[in-house]
Parts: structure tokens; C-alpha cells; sequence
């Protein structure tokens, strides 16, 4: 079975504050892909990044930036100087090769101004 | 092509009722999802296909629940019968499976209310 848990239910920052949204994941499967979506207030969930199960390679990109750890078990995901548009629900999923995506409970982000 | 469209956006029906919702996915994607997202939860899977053939339903749909997609394009997912706790977003996305590409790309949902 696969599981994927956000422990952090809700954070708030004051803007341009780092922050770190942490996402733990289960799975048998050797290979496995791993995601970070956004949904803000509109409703529509937006795609953020998508990791390789074999790249732990670590990225950074503009202001995001993802630590993924196989030996912990992680995908945590990084915002950089937070901006107030940052404001959205941000959910961590997992799926065996495009097929049934599994998803975090997500973690509501407030950047307050 | 601008993304994924579902119609319609907002549903309001009588507990009994049949509803039937449309999902026209990204033109070049072969993979079709459904989920569902209740207030303050991730989506749960319902069902996906690759081209036209269901190849996975989650054991949260239950008979009331069928999805269809004839001609590997536009996908409907219908509920009969509808009870208050099928009000819900309900979110179609498509993907493209092949060449190591495997995210999906989400709808903007229709938000189904069961009175």
C-alpha cells in the first residue's frame, strides 16, 4: 500500500520568510515518481515538480527548492523568500508510474503581508 | 489547447437524482484521472483510463458510480442515485504516459452539492 503524510496540517510566515513544507512517503514499489501540487483559493491544483525515484538529485528553481531523501523517506519542499501569492494549500503525492496518485491531507500556507 | 476543462462547473441537485459531469483532457494525453476532494482533504483517486480502457477503479466508487471514455478522448463520470455524501469537488486530470513524463495536469473541477 501507498501512504504519503504531511505532518504540518496549517504554517503561517510573515512574508519573505523561508519555509519548509515537510512530506514523508510509504511504498513497495522500486520506482515511483513523487510530486509537489498547489491549490490556491481558485481550487485548481497546479503542478510544481516532479521527482524520479533513481534521482535524488536535488533542485532548486527560482524561489522552490526540494530535498529528497530516500533514506528517510522524504520529499520536503522549500519556498524562499515567501511572498504573499505563495498563500495556497500545497499537496505532496506519490504514484507508481503515472497510475493511481496518491495524495497527502496537504498543508495550508499563510504568508501574511 | 489550454489545459484540462470540466464541465459543468457548479452542480446543485436533489438527493435522488442522476448527475452526469465531462472532462476534455489535454489533446495529446492518453491517461485520464478522477478523483474526489472533500473540504480540507487531498483528492482520492476514483478511477483512471489509458486511451479508453478503465484500467483501475478504487474501491471508494461504488455501483452508483460509472465513468466512461468511448473514443479515448472526452471522459463522463456519472452518479445515480446521489446521496448528501457524494457532495464534493470532483477532479478530472490527464496525463501523458510515456517518455518518463508522468505528471497530471488538473481541471478545474465541478463542485457537486447534494440537497
Amino acid at each position: 500500500a501507498q501512504k504519503v503524510t504531511q505532518a504540518q496540517t496549517e504554517i503561517s510566515v510573515v512574508e519573505k520568510e523561508d519555509v519548509t513544507l515537510d512530506c514523508v512517503y510509504e511504498t513497495r514499489d522500486t520506482t515511483y515518481y513523487l510530486f509537489w501540487y498547489k491549490q490556491p483559493p481558485s481550487g485548481e491544483l497546479v503542478f510544481l515538480i516532479r521527482r524520479n525515484s533513481f534521482d535524488e538529485q536535488n533542485e532548486i528553481s527560482g524561489r522552490y527548492s526540494w530535498n529528497f531523501q530516500k533514506s528517510t523517506s522524504s520529499f520536503n519542499f522549500t519556498i524562499t523568500a515567501s511572498q504573499v501569492v505563495d498563500s495556497a494549500v500545497y499537496f505532496c503525492a506519490l504514484t507508481p508510474y503515472g497510475q493511481n496518485f496518491v495524495f497527502g491531507p496537504g498543508t495550508r500556507l499563510s504568508v501574511l503581508p | 489547447d489550454t489545459g484540462v476543462s470540466q464541465d459543468p462547473r457548479h452542480k446543485i441537485t436533489k438527493r435522488g437524482q442522476n448527475v452526469t459531469f465531462r472532462c476534455d483532457p489535454i489533446s495529446e494525453h492518453n491517461r485520464l484521472y478522477w478523483y474526489r476532494q472533500t473540504l480540507g482533504q487531498g483528492p482520492e483517486f476514483l478511477t483512471y483510463f489509458q486511451n479508453e480502457a478503465q484500467l483501475e477503479k478504487s474501491r471508494l466508487l461504488s455501483d452508483r458510480f460509472s465513468a466512461e471514455r468511448p473514443k479515448g478522448s472526452f471522459s463522463t463520470l456519472e452518479i445515480q442515485r446521489t446521496e448528501q455524501g457524494d457532495s464534493a469537488m470532483y477532479l478530472c486530470a490527464s496525463s501523458f504516459a510515456g517518455g518518463g513524463n508522468t505528471e497530471a495536469f488538473f481541471g478545474q473541477g465541478t463542485r457537486l452539492t447534494v440537497v
